[in-house]
């Protein structure tokens, strides 16, 4: 009964690479978010849409940017990866209105940048 | 100031004890307030949520909001080893929530 899917589990990429990361929900939610979580920092959110093409900034955006051309995928792009970017990366979504409480999160992706 | 904030812990158990985790929260307009719980190499997963003030309970779990103090807390009767896991309280602004840091639970046999 697999809701959120990411991608990779684990990824490693050099310096100065472009990274995706890719993420799909079947579930038909409007809003999808990505998140990275640290040790001793908890999650923290870097983008979210709303709607297909729609985004908005969360509290990191610096060094990501998103895509959303479909409803079930969202994409987080590393223009150039940096070490400071090693972190697992997780994906998640939700209903617009009622139920936005409730976010569905995917496995994580696991990114090392060397 | 971070919208929540949560002691990260560790916490260690042993099987048996009643847990009890807390956050506290900055924004008096927060009206609805969440505990995911996080096993290792996963997701979070909803554990429970509380719209506004009050307890909520479900088998083991009760969920605790006091707005006046803003205060959340979770309690875990009974605890057993496979409730080990990370806890992260959580608010709902907008469409977003905020999360606190997270507190790592160990039970022991």
């Amino acid at each position: 009964d697999v809701k959120v899917t990411q991608s990779s589990r684990y990824l490693v990429k050099r310096t100065g690479e472009k990274v995706f990361l890719e993420c799909v929900q079947d579930m038909d939610h409007e809003n999808m978010f990505w998140y990275r979580q640290d040790p001793g920092l908890g999650l923290r959110l870097i983008y979210f849409s709303y709607d297909v093409k729609m985004k908005e900034k969360g509290d990191i955006p610096e060094g990501y940017s998103v895509s959303r051309e479909k409803k079930e995928r969202f994409s987080l792009i590393l223009e150039s990866a940096s070490t400071n970017q090693t972190s697992m990366y997780l994906c998640a979504s939700t209903q617009r209105k009622t139920g936005a409480y409730e976010q569905y999160f995917g496995p994580g992706t696991r990114l090392t940048v060397t | 100031q971070k919208e929540v904030e949560q002691d990260p812990g560790p916490l260690s158990v042993p099987e048996g004890a009643i847990v009890s985790l807390n956050c506290t929260y900055s924004n008096s307009a927060f009206q609805y307030f969440m505990w995911y719980r996080q096993y290792s190499r996963k997701g979070p997963e909803l554990l429970m949520y509380t719209y506004s003030s009050g307890n909520k309970e479900d088998g083991r779990f009760t969920a605790q909001v006091d707005k006046s103090s803003k205060y959340i807390s979770l309690f875990i009767r009974d605890s057993q080893p496979s409730d080990s896991a990370t806890y992260l309280c959580a608010t709902l602004s907008g469409y977003a929530l905020n999360f606190g840091k997270g507190t790592s639970l160990l039970v022991t046999p």
